[in-house]
């Protein structure tokens, strides 16, 4: 079956950095995307890789290795406003989004 | 970027009444659109895939006869709630595909549907 696992909940500190892993399985690969969601509110993109590798995107970073099945989302100089739920979802041989329950993280001061 | 509009964002009515939610891709054409409920402190559930001018495609244990989608043209999509209950309250949220190279997809805000 299809499945994509993360953390169900982190905690970090403002200004530090925080790494949010995904592992995924699914049928056919055309890619993994980060999503952003704040409560509330609809997911905003972040980011998407289908080659291996890191990504870079200002303070945040998304790696993929495919031979693994694992991803990350990196998140540099935390502010408070990233507190949200990270989402990871693979697109899978349809380019059907196979999602993960998604990661709320929780920034303190 | 592509922007998507969902209408409305949030919505209060009776059991047994059916509601209506529109998705517009504003500044693109979208082939494929998607809609997913989300319950709280749940991830996104896939409900139904419809492409433009053609049925939709139900996901498993989606009553398609209770959620009805249409996908008249390249910019608009509905989802019809028929005879809500309370226990469909739920965030309705809807996409869009483009064209753009990785197929990302483009969400809609989200529609608050709260069945008394």
């Amino acid at each position: 079956g299809q499945n994509i696992d993360q953390p169900t909940e982190m905690t970090a500190t403002e200004g530090a950095i925080v790494q949010i892993n995904c592992t995924y399985q699914t049928s056919g690969f055309n890619g993994l995307f980060w999503y952003q969601q704040h409560a509330g509110e609809a997911p905003t993109f972040l980011s998407y890789n289908v080659l291996d590798g890191l990504e870079e995107k200002g303070r945040f970073s998304s790696f993929l290795s495919r031979s693994k099945g694992y991803s990350y989302l990196l998140l540099k100089e935390l502010q408070m406003k990233d507190s949200a739920s990270y989402l990871c979802a693979g697109l899978d041989s349809n380019y059907q989004l196979i999602w993960g329950a998604g990661t709320k993280l929780i920034i303190k001061p | 970027g592509a922007v998507v509009s969902q209408h409305p964002s949030r919505v209060i009515c009776k059991s047994g009444t059916s509601v209506k939610i529109e998705c517009r891709s504003l500044d693109f054409q979208a082939t494929t659109m998607f809609w997913y409920r989300q319950f709280p402190k749940q991830s996104l559930m896939l409900m139904a895939t419809s492409n433009e001018g053609s049925k939709a495609t139900y996901e498993q244990g989606v009553e398609k006869d209770k959620f009805l989608i249409n996908h008249a043209s390249l910019t608009l999509s509905t989802l019809t709630v028929t005879s809500a209950h309370p226990e469909d309250s739920s965030f309705y949220i809807c996409s869009a595909r483009g064209t753009s190279d990785y197929n990302e997809q483009f969400f809609g805000p989200g529609t608050r549907l709260t069945v008394l």
